[in-house]
């Protein structure tokens, strides 16, 4: 137990389908990632939040849209995606620290395969 | 561009041997981290190093860094089966504010 849940764990969908990825910490942490890891690729970060504003954004495409409405809880939104999207999608939290990056807390992950 | 990326890509060893992989990376950082990934699972934080040190260790885990060769290398020693997983680094370059991650080397020890 990571004390970083994320649902689902598994998720297939068709390229026209609306689906949402939800990740939650019980960490009492104040920044939360997104990140794709796709096969023989480096772990690619997606989205930053701290304190629920989002303060990174890697140029990722519109199809992808995050949401924290509070330091608890992340997700992203997915719709029309493509094929190439299907990968692992981790969460990650980390207290926040003007000075270096603390360590980071993964969820297991959403595996997600675009038909 | 790639900031860490690991050597080799993959490693087999069997029980009880000692298992060391390197980390080479391209600019100045604030701190290196190590990360082990079991299959089908999140990244788990094994350790992290500042740029001020040149070793660390943590159990039977022993990371030293370089930052002259800008290199870092994570040795388990007296491995266990349960120590196969991927082995990632990732750094915080000096004026950013994330972790870059390498590919990461794939571990499995034998039995």
């Amino acid at each position: 137990e990571t004390g970083v849940t994320q649902t689902p764990r598994h998720l297939v969908m068709g390229m026209t389908n609306k689906k949402s990825l939800k990740c939650e910490q019980h960490l009492g942490h104040n920044a939360m990632y997104w990140y794709k890891q796709s096969a023989k690729k480096p772990l690619e970060l997606m989205f930053v939040y701290n304190f629920k504003e989002q303060t990174e954004n890697n140029s990722v495409p519109s199809r992808f849209s995050p949401e924290c409405p509070n330091s608890s809880h992340l997700f992203l939104h997915l719709h029309t995606l493509q094929p190439e999207d299907s990968a692992l999608y981790l969460c990650a939290s980390s207290p926040r620290d003007r000075g270096s990056i603390q360590p980071q807390h993964f969820g297991d992950g959403t595996r997600l395969s675009i038909l | 561009s790639q900031q860490g990326e690991e050597d080799p890509q993959a490693l087999s060893i069997q029980e009880g041997e000692n298992a060391t992989m390197n980390c080479s990376y391209k600019t100045s950082i604030n701190n290196l981290q190590w990360y082990r990934q079991n299959s089908g699972r999140g990244l788990v934080h094994l350790i992290l190093i500042r740029s001020n040190e040149r070793e660390k260790h943590s159990g039977r885990l022993r990371v030293t860094l370089d930052t002259s060769k800008k290199s870092s290398s994570l040795l388990i020693t007296a491995s266990r089966a349960a120590d196969t997983a991927s082995y990632f680094c990732a750094t915080d370059a000096a004026g950013y504010s994330t972790l870059t991650f390498g590919k990461g080397t794939m571990l499995l020890v034998s039995p």
